[in-house]
């Protein structure tokens, strides 16, 4: 069974740009989490997608945003980039809300912001 | 708001020797408790899990007990090896709210 996806892999973008990351979920999971790791930060939950709805935000700016497709792949944009956004960006799924708890995660996407 | 604290790092071990992780844990409610690992350059894999009170999880030698009244969730390894070298990380999760509290992270490495 092929796990959570995430592309691309690397992504280097300058200061107020726009940066767009994709996950793919397991097969069957309809929900989608985003989590941002940052240096020294540890990891903060982000955004949760499910069956193409935002369900939950974490305490982000709005320039963080996302959505969910039918076929519940997911993308997280964030705009007005800036230094501090430089982090690695995990995408997890879920079998469901019921599931929530469980999560898989992908292997990330590595966002340097120069 | 809920939190989870782990031990601080980094914890250097000989091959075999035996490991413990604390990890601690304040929510209301019931979470369910994790332990994740995290090699280097990759992302997070779910070691093991336990989803209520006296639960145990194991997976590859690796053990933790939900311990509810000592709101606690240690990660035990009776043998490590060269090859455990990662960051350990120890999370909860309720399911309404969909999203998972993490701890800070242990490093760990093992050497031969």
């Amino acid at each position: 069974e092929a796990g959570v996806t995430q592309s691309p892999t690397h992504l280097i973008k300058t200061r107020g740009q726009q940066a767009t990351l994709r996950c793919s979920p397991i097969s069957g999971h309809t929900s989608v989490y985003w989590y941002q790791q940052a240096l020294g930060l540890g990891l903060q939950f982000l955004l949760w997608y499910d069956e193409g709805e935002e369900r939950n935000r974490g305490n982000f700016p709005p320039r963080f945003s996302g959505r969910q497709f039918p076929n519940y792949s997911s993308e997280l944009n964030v705009n007005a980039l800036e230094l501090e956004d430089s982090a690695l960006y995990l995408c997890a799924s879920s079998a469901g809300t019921a599931r929530a708890y469980e999560q898989y995660f992908g292997p990330g996407t590595r966002l340097t912001v120069t | 708001g809920d939190s989870v604290t782990q031990m601080e790092g980094p914890v250097t071990l000989s091959e075999e020797a035996f490991l413990t992780i604390n990890c601690t844990y304040t929510a209301t409610g019931y979470p369910s408790l994790f332990w994740y690992v995290q090699y280097p350059g990759e992302g997070l894999q779910l070691l093991l899990k336990a989803t209520k009170a006296d639960d145990k999880g194991s997976n590859k030698g690796f053990e933790a007990t939900y311990r509810k009244e000592t709101t606690s969730f240690h990660l035990e390894k009776g043998s490590v090896q060269v090859s455990d070298s990662a960051v350990y990380f120890c999370a909860l999760s309720k399911t309404n709210a969909g999203k998972s509290t993490f701890g800070d992270g242990t490093t760990l490495t093992v050497k031969p």
